[in-house]
């Protein structure tokens, strides 16, 4: 069974400061998703990572998948407040119905 | 513009009863799913839905729900009669899972069983 695992599970940084949060899964797959989530809103996706060794970017976050040691950071550069948020990663089950199996999720929480 | 319209946003329902939830795509799409979270927890998959028919469904998917599209646009969750325990946000989302693009998340249905 597929397991997906996220830490830290809670994040409290100040701005400016760098950080990366950090998801492993347990069985192969070649493809992982990052979302933000806000509270009491929807998934926002932020990153389709579809190959190992890939890295992606956007703003603050960049994010990245190593397939052989099933492990996808996300890295947060010069924390703003404004992405304090929940984030997940997910990662397709087997058999190819679009299923996402996520992680516990991380909250970050920057400060001024 | 949001991907996925849900509704309603937030419904209260007695124990017991019987609740649909709806969901919207912009555009025709064949991939459709419905996931919930309870509060402060992770995102659970429930079912998976191509093509009109159902492709996979988690254990929490058990008897008491069901899916369908009944005019082709709609896609709804129904839960034949509610406990407390599925007091959740239930998300819609829909995306093709062989492409390389994203799942989209709908907005999400508040479901409060009291």
């Amino acid at each position: 069974e597929l397991k997906v695992e996220q830490n830290p599970l809670f994040l409290s940084m100040q701005e400016g400061k760098n950080y990366t949060i950090y998801c492993n899964y347990s069985t192969t797959s070649d493809r992982l998703y990052w979302y933000r989530q806000d509270p009491g809103k929807s998934l926002e996706s932020l990153f389709v990572l579809l190959s190992n060794g890939a890295v992606k970017q956007e703003g603050r976050l960049m994010a990245s998948l190593d397939t052989k040691a099933r492990l996808s950071t996300l890295h947060i550069t010069a924390a703003v407040h404004d992405l304090s948020a929940t984030y997940f990663c997910a990662v397709p089950g087997s058999g190819n119905t679009g299923k996402l199996i996520f992680g516990q999720g991380t909250t970050l929480q920057v400060k001024p | 513009e949001p991907e996925v319209t849900q509704t309603p946003s937030h419904q209260v329902t007695q124990m017991g009863q019987e609740v649909i939830l709806r969901c919207v795509p912009i555009s025709n799409h064949l991939y459709f799913y419905w996931y919930r979270q309870i509060l402060g927890q992770k995102v659970e998959f429930l079912v998976s839905f191509y093509n009109n028919e159902i492709s996979e469904k988690s254990e929490i998917f058990d008897d008491q729900f069901s899916v369908e599209r009944p005019d082709g646009s709609n896609f709804t969750l129904k839960i034949r009669s509610t406990k407390l325990e599925d007091s959740a946000m239930y998300f819609c989302a829909r995306g093709d899972p062989r492409s390389g693009n994203t799942i989209y998340f709908g907005e999400g249905s508040w479901l409060t069983v009291v």
